[in-house]
């Protein structure tokens, strides 16, 4: 099983700075299975960007994805005080079936 | 646009079996997508539990795969989800989702069950 590990673990910041989290797999995998999220406290998770780089629907452009291989990155180049939350990259895996998630980075304000 | 809504008891005893629904609304649960379980706990994260299609096609984590079924109701557009053999450990939000491309696209707002006796 190809595991996930996102760093850092908590990231204090201010609104309007730019935010880099980052997503490490185990092993080289297909950016196209690669997956962001954002939840926030007592909701569901959000779908942010799929594909390692392609935001999904209503997501603002201020967040963007990239990466390959190993190493992805979720940049949310200025933040707005709704982006506190935390993150969690996600990857699907085919054989066999299988979704995966990191463990989280809770973006805090400074 | 879609939406889906988990329901079932909040409280199961050790032992016994976990049985949720998620209702879809707005879109069909025999359209193109997949549709998953995916629960939360302080202890492990966000775990995916499996993923049903309409024909009644399914994987399974293989972590769960002994103690869980998901299955699919076209008459009532919904699909289920029960775990067998429960213990604190099952204690956790569950949430289903709709499956986009490898992604979750949609999710519930999520339920939460404890296993207590």
């Amino acid at each position: 099983e190809i595991v996930l590990t996102q760093s850092p673990g908590t990231l204090s910041l201010s609104p309007g700075e730019r935010a880099a989290l980052s997503c490490r797999a185990s092993q080289s995998v297909s950016s196209t299975f690669l997956a962001w999220y954002q939840q926030k406290p007592g909701q569901a998770p959000r779908l942010l960007i799929y594909g390692a780089s392609s935001r999904a629907t209503a997501i603002p452009d201020r967040f963007s994805g990239s990466g390959s291989g190993t190493d992805f990155t979720l940049t949310i180049s200025r933040l707005e005080p709704e982006d506190f939350a935390v993150y969690y990259c996600q990857l699907y895996s085919s054989s066999p079936p299988l979704y995966t998630f990191g463990q989280g980075t809770k973006l805090e304000i400074k | 646009q879609v939406q889906l809504q988990e329901s079932g008891p909040g409280l199961v005893k050790p032992s016994g079996t976990l049985s949720l629904t998620c209702a879809v609304s707005g879109g069909s649960v025999t359209s193109s997508n997949w549709w998953s379980w995916v629960r939360q706990s302080p202890g492990k994260g966000l775990e995916w539990i499996g993923e049903i299609f309409h024909s009644g096609s399914t994987d399974y984590n293989p972590s769960l795969k002994s103690r869980v079924t998901i299955s699919v109701d076209k008459s009532n557009n919904q699909f289920s989800l029960k775990v067998s053999s429960v213990t604190a450990a099952d204690t956790a939000v569950y949430y289903c989702a709709r499956q986009g491309y490898y992604n979750m696209d949609v999710w519930g707002q999520g339920t939460t069950v404890t296993v207590s006796s």
